[in-house]
């Protein structure tokens, strides 16, 4: 596609329950990147993938998060037991990230607008 | 951890004025990056800065990276309404997160 997609572009769960919100990254980019704005807040980021290496985790509030990538391109991040503070917009974004070369410039996807009740 | 502190928090401005603002570290970025968010998206990105002290420029909105590599600027020429939203900068080392500000809130009163 065009550019980076997600969904659902809204989700509202109750508390205790998982939630799987879906990124698309743009055809090509060979990293992707989950990041969760709070409202009124800058990004934070969660995790970051990049071809076949191990994820970077380091940005994951609790075991409760979890993210995976198939086939190098779809990414799900899954939120277990989900608590009233998870609710914020998970943003994804992909990159054109070759090994060697000036880190690529992310493009981010809509969002999903997360909302714990 | 890293942090960008990022001014002004909110901007009030008549349309054809120009806008300034700045993001400071506390320590040293390999690239810096603007992003524009309108409400209900995820962020644009503007403009995306390599070198320190490089200045670039995207029609109306000027950026610069700072020579000590821990500051940037963004200005924008004769704003117009559109220019109406929240904009982020965002720095990056040598691993690949970005690490961003709080953001600018741009009003453009026509």
């Amino acid at each position: 596609g065009a550019g980076v997609s997600q969904s659902p572009s809204n989700k509202v769960t109750e508390k205790g329950k998982d939630v799987e919100l879906r990124c698309d990254p743009i055809s090509g980019h060979t990293a992707l990147y989950w990041y969760r704005q709070s409202l009124g807040q800058g990004l934070e980021f969660l995790i970051y993938f990049q071809g076949n290496s191990a994820p970077d985790k380091s940005g994951l509030p609790s075991d409760r998060f979890s993210a995976e990538r198939t086939g190098g391109s779809v990414s799900t991040l899954t939120i277990q037991r989900t608590q009233q503070e998870d609710s914020a917009v998970y943003l994804c974004a992909s990159s054109r990230r070759l090994a060697g070369a000036l880190p690529y410039e992310q493009y981010f996807g809509p969002g999903t607008r997360l909302t714990v009740t | 951890g890293q942090q960008l502190n990022q001014s002004p928090q909110s901007m009030f401005i008549q349309e054809g004025e120009d806008v300034s603002m700045n993001c400071t570290s506390s320590s040293i970025f390999n690239t810096w990056l603007w992003y524009k968010q309108d409400p209900g998206e995820g962020p644009v990105l503007l403009i995306a800065l390599y070198k320190a002290g490089e200045l670039t420029s995207n029609g109306r909105l000027t950026a610069q990276f700072g020579i000590t590599r821990k500051d940037s600027f963004l200005n924008i020429s004769a704003s117009i309404p559109s220019d109406v939203g929240i904009y982020f900068c965002a720095g990056q080392t040598s691993g690949s997160r970005l690490t961003f500000g709080e953001g600018t809130q741009l009003t453009v009163n026509p």
